[in-house]
């Protein structure tokens, strides 16, 4: 079974701060995708970025930067200078390869806080 | 280009009804999943049709059901609703590799 973990529940920083969001995830499969979501208060879940299990590449957007460590586990989303407007909830999510996304496992979640 | 539709927005049923939710994705898209978020049990997968097959199915009672038609829009029907049925009710379509969300339907059981 599949599993995603994302122990920080909440976090709370200031504007310009440095945050990361961590997640890690259990699967038995050797090729595996793994995602990063964002849901505004809107509600909607916005994509970010996608990593395939074989591409351990780090991976920099703007003020966006992820850490995929296979031999950790890991996928951890770094935002730097933080702006109010990173204010959401960040998803972590992991999906097979046979079934691509469209079965994905998210996990609970990180509420992101940035204050002015 | 349009994103992802989802009607009704927010809707409010006694237990025991039934609900429908209608999704029309992405243009192209012929992947829809269905999602159910409650703060208790987070994002939870319902099911995913293409080209109106159901290719894979989550953990969920048989009053959940869905179905795709040829231009790929989808719904969802929850019968006989329960209290803990009140949740967002999120549609996705599928691009090359990641899901496109709409904006959920936000339904309440009395």
């Amino acid at each position: 079974a599949q599993k995603v973990t994302q122990a920080q529940t909440e976090i709370s920083v200031v504007e310009k701060e440095d945050v990361t969001l961590d997640c890690v995830y259990e699967t038995r499969d050797t090729t595996y995708y793994l995602f990063w979501y964002k849901q505004p208060p809107s509600g909607e879940l916005v994509f970010l970025i996608r990593r395939n299990s074989f591409d351990e590449q780090n991976e920099i957007s703007g003020r966006y930067s992820w850490n995929f460590q296979k031999s950790t586990s890991s996928f951890n989303f770094t935002i730097t200078a933080s702006q109010v407007v990173d204010s959401a909830v960040y998803f972590c999510a992991l999906s097979e390869a046979s079934t691509n996304a469209g079965k994905s496992t998210f996990g609970d979640g990180t509420t992101l806080t940035v204050k002015p | 280009k349009a994103g992802v539709t989802q009607t009704p927005r927010y809707l409010i049923k006694t237990r025991g009804q039934q609900v429908t939710l209608s999704c029309s994705p992405i243009s192209g898209h012929r992947s829809v999943s269905w999602y159910q978020q409650t703060p208790g049990q987070g994002l939870q997968f319902l099911f995913e049709y293409f080209s109106e097959t159901q290719r894979n199915k989550g953990n969920f009672p048989g009053r959940f059901s869905g179905r795709q038609f040829s231009n790929s829009r989808s719904e969802m029907n929850v019968s006989t609703l329960e209290l803990g049925d009140s949740a967002l009710y999120l549609c996705a379509s599928k691009g090359s590799g990641e899901l496109f969300f709409g904006e959920g339907s936000r339904l309440t059981v009395l």
